[in-house]
């Protein structure tokens, strides 16, 4: 299975700023995806990152808020964009190959104060 | 009503105790059903796989569906102190689906 690794791992950031998250995969997957947990609720879909496109993104998500970038297959990007105290929350790159389950990396913890 | 119910927890059992964990759910367009696990500051690790009904066992874990009842559970047997985590549920549609449904995770605590 795909190991996937996401950094930074955590960050404490200021509200109206924007965080870039990175998410590299040790193996070519053909989709990754990008949730958010918050604490309580069920994993959300916040889009899937397209290789060399534009992402496709889950209702109550636009690309201004969350832009994502997927260079090549192993790379992707979530950006959180103007941030309020809502935004604050983990974020979770996901992968899969064909049909295969999903496997995680170790999520971002944003904290915005 | 939620698509996948799991009750929260926070569920606590002394070492060597058999663990039921369960999920309902309500569309019985589900074929694949999956149990993660998630111990915390980490992100959710697969523990379980299985497409349609019955069980699938793998060590001291065994997944069991019941498609007619919509109702999906994780069994751990001889639980052990390195268990305690946040279990998740999580079920997709037909192969070429990508959309995952998850439960909100149940709170296991195996006390030592």
């Amino acid at each position: 299975s795909a190991v996937i690794s996401q950094k930074p791992s955590r960050d404490i950031c200021q509200r109206g700023t924007s965080l870039t998250i990175q998410c590299q995969v040790d193996s070519q997957v053909t989709m990754m995806f990008w949730y958010r947990q918050q604490p309580g609720q069920s994993l959300t879909l916040i889009a899937t990152a397209n290789q060399g496109s534009e992402a496709t993104y889950e209702s109550g998500f636009v690309i201004d808020k969350f832009p994502i970038s997927r260079p090549n297959l192993t790379f992707s990007t979530l950006t959180v964009s103007n941030m309020s105290p809502e935004d604050s929350s983990i974020y979770l790159c996901s992968g899969r190959t064909g049909d295969s389950p999903l496997h995680f990396g170790n999520g971002t913890r944003l904290t915005v104060t | 009503q939620k698509e996948v119910e799991q009750d929260p927890g926070p569920l606590s059992v002394p070492e060597g105790a058999i663990v039921s964990l369960n999920c309902t759910y309500s569309n019985s367009a589900f074929q694949y059903f999956m149990w993660y696990r998630q111990y915390s500051r980490k992100g959710p690790e697969l523990l379980m796989y299985t497409y349609s009904s019955g069980n699938k066992e793998d060590g001291r874990f065994t997944a069991q569906v019941d498609k007619s009842s919509k109702y999906i559970s994780l069994f751990i047997r001889d639980s052990q102190p390195s268990d305690s985590a946040t279990y998740l549920c999580a079920m997709k549609e037909a192969s070429g689906t990508y959309k995952y449904i998850f439960g909100t995770g149940t709170r296991l605590k195996v006390l030592a």
